[in-house]
């Protein structure tokens, strides 16, 4: 079973500040089943990029993703307050069908 | 607009049983794969069950294997979790999800409902 390890586990960044977190895998994982969900506290979790890099509707364009491999990762090119949450890295495993998480990021207001 | 609306959770013994359900609206629901996903109290996310838009494949993991059934009623809209034998760390919100257009993501979650396993 892949095991996705996402760092850091917390982060703070100033508003308009660039910020980056990753999803390393301890095996290699296809593109195409790399996702990244968003949660707020009290809130179900949101599809935020889907097959590595592909905004979900309604994501802001200051949000993207990139990787391949074994390292993926999730970009805010300029930090904004609405993005405070936690962010999950996600993968799909075709055989068999299995699905893993990572342990989040949380992201924080500097 | 896409709603999924769980219900049925609630607090149970070890070793009891629970079923929850899940109400589907503002979609075909016939069209897509079905998921039940939990978050255990540490925030950690567990895919909990899988079934096909017919019904006729499920998947689980080995921590729920043989105690977690998943179903769906194509024609009410409904999709449902047959828990039992349950556990302390079956203690989760638990969350019904939509496929997206391959099933390989979680397109859209239900708000939860908490089931707690406690003596």
């Amino acid at each position: 079973q892949i095991v996705l390890t996402q760092s850091p586990a917390i982060m703070s960044a100033s508003l308009g500040e660039r910020v980056t977190m990753t999803c390393t895998a301890s095996s290699s994982v296809s593109s195409s089943y790399l996702h990244w969900y968003q949660q707020k506290p009290g809130s179900s979790p949101k599809l935020w990029i889907y097959s590595t890099s592909n905004l979900a509707s309604g994501v802001p364009a200051r949000f993207s993703g990139s990787g391949s491999g074994t390292s993926y990762s999730l970009t805010i090119s300029s930090m904004e307050a609405e993005d405070a949450a936690t962010y999950y890295c996600h993968q799909y495993h075709r055989s068999p069908p299995i699905f893993t998480f990572g342990s989040g990021t949380k992201l924080e207001i500097k | 607009e896409v709603q999924l609306v769980e219900s049925g959770g609630g607090l149970v013994k070890p070793g009891g049983s629970l079923k929850l359900s899940c109400a589907a609206s503002g979609f075909t629901f016939s069209d897509y794969y079905m998921y039940w996903v939990r978050q255990t109290p540490e925030k950690r996310l567990e895919w909990v069950a899988t079934i096909s838009d017919g019904g006729s494949y499920t998947y689980y993991p080995d921590s729920v294997k043989g105690r977690f059934t998943i179903s769906r009623d194509n024609a009410k809209n409904n999709l449902y979790l047959q828990m039992s034998s349950l556990k302390s760390e079956d203690t989760a919100m638990y969350y019904c999800a939509r496929g997206g257009s391959l099933p390989a993501w979680f397109a859209y979650w239900g708000q939860g409902t908490l089931v707690t396993v406690s003596a």
